[in-house]
């Protein structure tokens, strides 16, 4: 699987829209980008993925750039319940066994 | 009713001891998966099987054996636990892991956290 390159750690406002940015500057062209999170002490929760079109679900939107390296995970209005290590994946629609390979994602932090 | 549930959710056991983790989804998935993570909470896939039959693998002790009696139920043995076994341990699903799209998808259970004395 390709590489994904994302901060370490950010902070936002409770009920401020929140960008979490990541970079994936050898992305193929059959590579959805996928998005998940994981709450303190549960396990991974999907979020969102798309391929080449921004995408909305009930949770997040994923804001894809126009060449694909890059994209960016929109929470419109962060909570307490947001706070999470987010994970920014690449997988190859046309690979073998589906697996995910997470690297150290981005810490959200969230404040009153 | 839990999707994919895993039992015990902790395990607490001495250096030697041999333990089986289970894990079972009711979501009708073909495909389930095997994740450690450990202290420094990296995470990554140990096993996958579809519909019964293993088709991930990667570089894990032969301490570690994971069985799938059906496609409901995939669990883990470890023989001769190490310290370096203490982790959390994430089973998941998909609804069909060799497949691409939509159904890659992957649901996690609430792990389970081991500790070797």
């Amino acid at each position: 699987d390709a590489k994904t390159t994302q901060p370490n750690s950010m902070e936002s406002n409770e009920e401020e829209p929140v960008h979490l940015p990541c970079n994936h500057s050898t992305i193929s062209g059959t590579d959805y980008i996928h998005w998940y999170r994981q709450l303190p002490s549960q396990g991974p929760e999907y979020v969102i993925h798309g391929l080449t079109s921004n995408v909305n679900n009930r949770m997040a939107s994923l804001a894809i750039a126009e060449d694909r390296k890059s994209s960016t995970l929109i929470l419109h209005r962060a909570t307490l319940r947001d706070a999470a290590v987010y994970y920014c994946i690449l997988r190859d629609r046309g690979g073998t066994a589906s697996k995910l390979t997470f690297g150290t994602g981005t810490r959200l932090q969230v404040t009153l | 009713d839990t999707a994919v549930s895993q039992t015990p959710k902790y395990l607490v056991t001495q250096m030697g001891n041999d333990k089986s983790i289970k894990c079972e989804q009711n979501l009708g998935h073909d495909t389930m998966y095997w994740y450690k993570q450990d202290s420094k909470k990296f995470l990554k896939i140990m096993f996958s099987y579809n519909n019964k039959e293993l088709i991930i693998n990667e570089t894990v002790p032969n301490r570690f054996s994971p069985k799938s009696p059906d496609k409901a139920h995939l669990n883990l043995h470890i023989n001769s636990l190490e310290l370096g076994d203490s982790a959390v341990y994430f089973c998941a699903s998909s609804q069909n892991g060799l497949a691409g799209g939509n159904q890659e998808t992957q649901y996690f259970g609430p792990g389970t956290r081991l500790l070797v004395l």
